[in-house]
């Protein structure tokens, strides 16, 4: 069973618009990491936040992560057509042992 | 190309037989995933290796699935006696062990059919 929960399920906007994904997990984590996926495609990995850290960068992304909630949110900033994919949240209990995916957000930004 | 490599990308066969797809993980990582996904789901975790060693199995993973990493460098996952049910990508990751940041790198997945 999966362990994490997206929401929203689906998210469509407009070019240049932010794009808010969360994330919910329900036991103890080592790491948090967010992936994308084009469909048909394989994973890309985005960004790895750490269980002892709060909030991430990476170019147009920011990740925050609250251990107390067991929650996360993914944002991507400006958003581009070229970002429309599926967004997926992993967990893992420890670093390297296996990874608990969410059900994903499918997100559509429209030109 | 470094990155992880799968084959097949796309499979199919009919109920009852058997499929083998092989994953060539980035040279140098010494972790080997296997996950499966199916349509409009998340991927869900089959099996991992670190080197030839298979240190934990889903119980995903019937025994009419294997894998082996016979010399610690790529991988085989064989279903036998196929279903329908088995219809799905089977995405193939590796990793390098190197401490707290482990991320794992994923291929472009085999797309399974079963008829």
């Amino acid at each position: 069973s999966q362990q994490g929960e997206e929401d929203p399920q689906a998210l469509s906007i407009q070019e240049g618009e932010n794009a808010t994904m969360n994330c919910s997990y329900k036991t103890s984590i080592n790491n948090l990491q967010w992936y994308r996926q084009n469909s048909g495609r394989g994973l890309v990995h985005l960004i790895l936040i750490r269980s002892n850290e709060r909030e991430k960068h990476s170019g147009r992304l920011r990740v925050t992560l609250d251990t107390s909630k067991k929650s996360s949110s993914l944002l991507i900033t400006a958003s581009r057509a070229a970002d429309t994919a599926s967004y997926f949240c992993a967990t893992d209990k420890t670093s390297g042992s296996r990874l608990t995916f969410g059900e994903g957000t499918q997100l559509t930004v429209n030109p | 190309d470094t990155g992880v490599s799968q084959n097949p990308r796309h499979k199919i066969t009919k109920r009852g037989q058997n499929v083998t797809f092989r994953c060539d993980p980035i040279s140098e990582h010494n972790r080997l995933y296997w996950y499966r996904q199916t349509l409009g789901q998340g991927p869900e975790f089959l099996t991992y290796f670190q080197n030839e060693a298979q240190l934990e199995k889903s119980r995903l993973l019937s025994d009419r699935f294997s894998a082996e990493r016979p010399k610690g460098s790529f991988s085989t996952l064989e279903i036998q006696r196929t279903e329908q049910g088995d219809s799905a990508m089977y995405l193939c990751a590796s990793s390098l062990i190197r401490g707290p940041r482990e991320t794992q790198y994923f291929g472009p997945g085999t797309r399974l059919l079963v008829l």
